[in-house]
């Protein structure tokens, strides 16, 4: 079973910087299996990212995804108010199975 | 776009059975998708429980231990969920949700269901 690790665990910053967000996995895989989500509170998931960096439908240009391998991170460019939330990572593999990391809190500082 | 929406009763006795449906969109469900449901304790992260097709084949977590049954019905547009003896632990909301190779693109709104006596 691959684990997904996510760093930090929270991150606090402002408004109108970039962030930085980590998912490393306990296995090589394609990058093509590995997509990120943000959660509000009392919402459900939404995609952002999938095959590493591909936006998904409607999702701003500031988001993107970047790796390969076992390390892949996800990058705001510039905060916006409504991008605090908690960003979870997936992957999909080697058996039938999507494993999600265990979030990265990001919270306004 | 495709909507999801999960329901069934929000307590269920420990050691009983929990039984979700999820309602697809018409035209969603007859199409070669696969659909997953996933659950999320409170204050806790993502959990996948299990994917089924709409033809009925199905992928389970090994960690629910043949706990999970998916059936999905097309006459009906819905999904459906049980799963057997839950203790606390199943506490969660649980989302039904839309996968499409290798991610989940639309998720249900999420219904919280409480194990409890």
């Amino acid at each position: 079973e691959i684990v997904l690790t996510q760093s930090p665990g929270t991150l606090s910053l402002s408004p109108g910087e970039g962030a930085t967000l980590s998912c490393r996995t306990s296995q090589a895989l394609s990058s093509t299996y590995l997509a990120w989500y943000q959660q509000k509170p009392g919402q459900a998931p939404r995609l952002l990212i999938y095959a590493a960096s591909s936006r998904a439908t409607g999702i701003p240009d500031r988001f993107s995804g970047s790796g390969s391998a076992t390390d892949f991170t996800l990058t705001i460019s510039s905060l916006e108010p409504e991008d605090f939330a908690v960003y979870y990572c997936q992957q999909y593999g080697p058996s039938p199975m999507y494993t999600f990391g265990q979030g990265t809190k990001l919270e306004i500082k | 776009q495709v909507q999801l929406r999960e329901s069934g009763p929000g307590l269920v006795m420990p050691s009983g059975t929990l039984s979700l449906t999820c309602a697809v969109s018409v035209d969603s469900i007859n199409r070669d998708n696969w659909w997953t449901w996933v659950r999320q304790p409170p204050g806790k992260g993502l959990e996948w429980i299990g994917e089924i097709h709409q033809s009925g084949n199905t992928n389970y977590n090994p960690s629910l231990k043949s706990r999970a049954t998916m059936s999905v019905d097309t006459s009906m547009n819905q999904l459906s969920l049980k799963l057997t003896s839950v203790t606390a632990a199943d506490t969660a909301v649980y989302y039904c949700a839309r996968a499409t190779p290798y991610k989940l693109d639309y998720w249900g709104q999420g219904t919280l269901v409480t194990v409890s006596s």
